[in-house]
């Protein structure tokens, strides 16, 4: 499967830990994205690359997310320190031109 | 800001029947629409995407795109029990530009 690839699939963590996710886009996209997807607020842009240049960096997410992309295949959220609040499913997803936006299968992180 | 509005949040249709979900957006100047179903256990999957007036049909779904009424739907034809899960009306400022504006989603039973 030549999808966006997401790991781990579920992650506990304690409050105050530092958690990274981490997201293999499709090869050859040149746009990433990180989503936070909760009931109350849906889907939220975290951060946006464009050839692995941070486009965005999803504004009141600023203080405690962290997100980067060292390489064109692989993209990493870190998280610290967490908070309860932060329990969600974070999807990544990437994109090339018009050919359309894939999402990968998220992560569901639960603080505790 | 642009904001994006789905209804019903929650939908059961029987099987065969019509589903129809609604979406209004704020922003009149977006041209790049887009719906994506998603089920619990996978990522987000893009049924159809719209980038000026009228209609596009993808197999079974048909979105429907009236800009000056800030509103964009999806119909499903002939729905089965497979299409339940929640779907999701994304919104782009145009079509270059994948920093998409999700919906809350709605919420499709389809009951045989």
């Amino acid at each position: 499967d030549a999808g966006v690839t997401q790991t781990p699939r579920h992650e506990v963590a304690e409050k105050g830990q530092t958690i990274i996710l981490k997201c293999e886009p499709v090869s050859g996209h040149n746009d990433l994205f990180w989503y936070r997807q909760t009931k109350i607020q849906g889907l939220e842009l975290l951060s946006y690359f464009r050839s692995k240049s941070l486009m965005e960096d999803g504004g009141a997410f600023k203080d405690r997310f962290k997100a980067e992309m060292l390489n064109s295949s692989f993209s990493t959220l870190k998280i610290q320190p967490t908070e309860p609040k932060d329990s969600a499913v974070y999807l990544c997803a990437s994109s090339f031109d018009r050919a359309g936006v894939f999402f990968g299968k998220g992560t569901r992180l639960t603080v505790v | 800001q642009q904001k994006v509005q789905q209804s019903p949040e929650s939908l059961t249709v029987s099987e065969g029947a019509m589903a129809s979900l609604n979406c209004t957006f704020s922003d009149g100047t977006s041209n790049n629409f887009r719906w994506y179903r998603q089920h619990s256990a996978k990522g987000l999957e893009v049924l159809v995407s719209i980038f000026s007036d009228g209609e596009k049909e993808e197999g079974r779904f048909t979105a429907h795109l009236n800009r000056a009424n800030l509103h964009v739907s999806l119909h499903i034809r002939e729905p089965q029990p497979s299409d339940s899960a929640v779907y999701l009306c994304a919104v782009s400022p145009n079509t270059g530009n994948y920093k998409y504006v999700f919906g809350a989603g709605t919420r499709l039973k389809v009951i045989a």
